[in-house]
């Protein structure tokens, strides 16, 4: 597609359920990020791959948050055991290796999980 | 630690009224700096950036912002504001040399009075 592709854009979970949100980059995007927004706490940095590695995982919060890069391409981030505080939208953004430079980000629709 | 502050979660103006939107970050090496702009339901879209050379940016929609390291400082401005302009605004920093994530304000939500 033409861009960042995110699903599901809804979650519903029990507290204690494991989900997996997907992010499909723009193609040819070498980069790409995960951030999760919280009503009033903006975006908070979570992950960064470069190809299929992360250089850069300092923001995930716990070892609840996993999250893997295969093919260059499609990404996974996975929460085990949600908790309440876990809900929020979750912001996957890609970019080219220049822009991962420069900073220029393209962004998801966002996946909102909700935990019950 | 490196941080970006945007001043006032939530800026009311009137339909045609200037537009300013604070943004101040904290470091002595220059930064890369940008806005992003959210739309109800959407995701961030890149409003203007600033990396080098001419410290006045121009973005989309009659947006714009001035680079003042003096005051470590990037502000967004817009002459006369447009209901379609009502989104939250996202400030964020680079810091060169550095590789990765963009570190982002918490957001100011503009809303437009008719």
């Amino acid at each position: 597609g033409a861009g960042v592709s995110q699903s599901p854009s809804n979650k519903v979970t029990e507290k204690g359920k494991d989900v997996e949100l997907r992010c499909d980059p723009i193609s040819g995007h070498t980069a790409l990020y995960w951030y999760r927004q919280s009503l009033g706490q903006g975006l908070e940095f979570l992950i960064y791959f470069q190809g299929n590695s992360a250089p850069d995982k300092s923001g995930l919060p716990s070892d609840r948050f996993s999250a893997e890069r295969t093919g260059g391409s499609v990404s996974t981030l996975t929460i085990q055991r949600t908790q309440q505080e876990d809900s929020a939208v979750y912001l996957c953004a890609s970019s080219t290796r220049a822009g991962t430079n420069t900073g220029e980000l393209f962004f998801g629709e966002g996946s909102r999980l909700t935990v019950l | 630690a490196q941080s970006v502050t945007q001043l006032g979660s939530h800026v009311s103006v009137s339909e045609g009224a200037l537009v300013l939107l604070r943004c101040n970050y904290s470091s002595s090496v220059p930064p890369y700096l940008f806005w992003y702009v959210q739309y109800p339901n959407q995701g961030l879209q890149l409003l203007l950036k600033y990396t080098t050379g001419a410290t006045l940016v121009k973005g989309i929609n009659g947006f714009e912002a001035e680079f003042k390291k003096s005051e470590t400082s990037f502000h967004l401005t817009k002459p006369s504001a447009h209901m379609s302009d009502a989104a939250e605004y996202f400030c964020a920093v680079r810091y060169g040399g550095s590789q990765g994530n963009l570190i982002f304000g918490k957001g100011t939500k503009l809303s437009v009075k008719p």
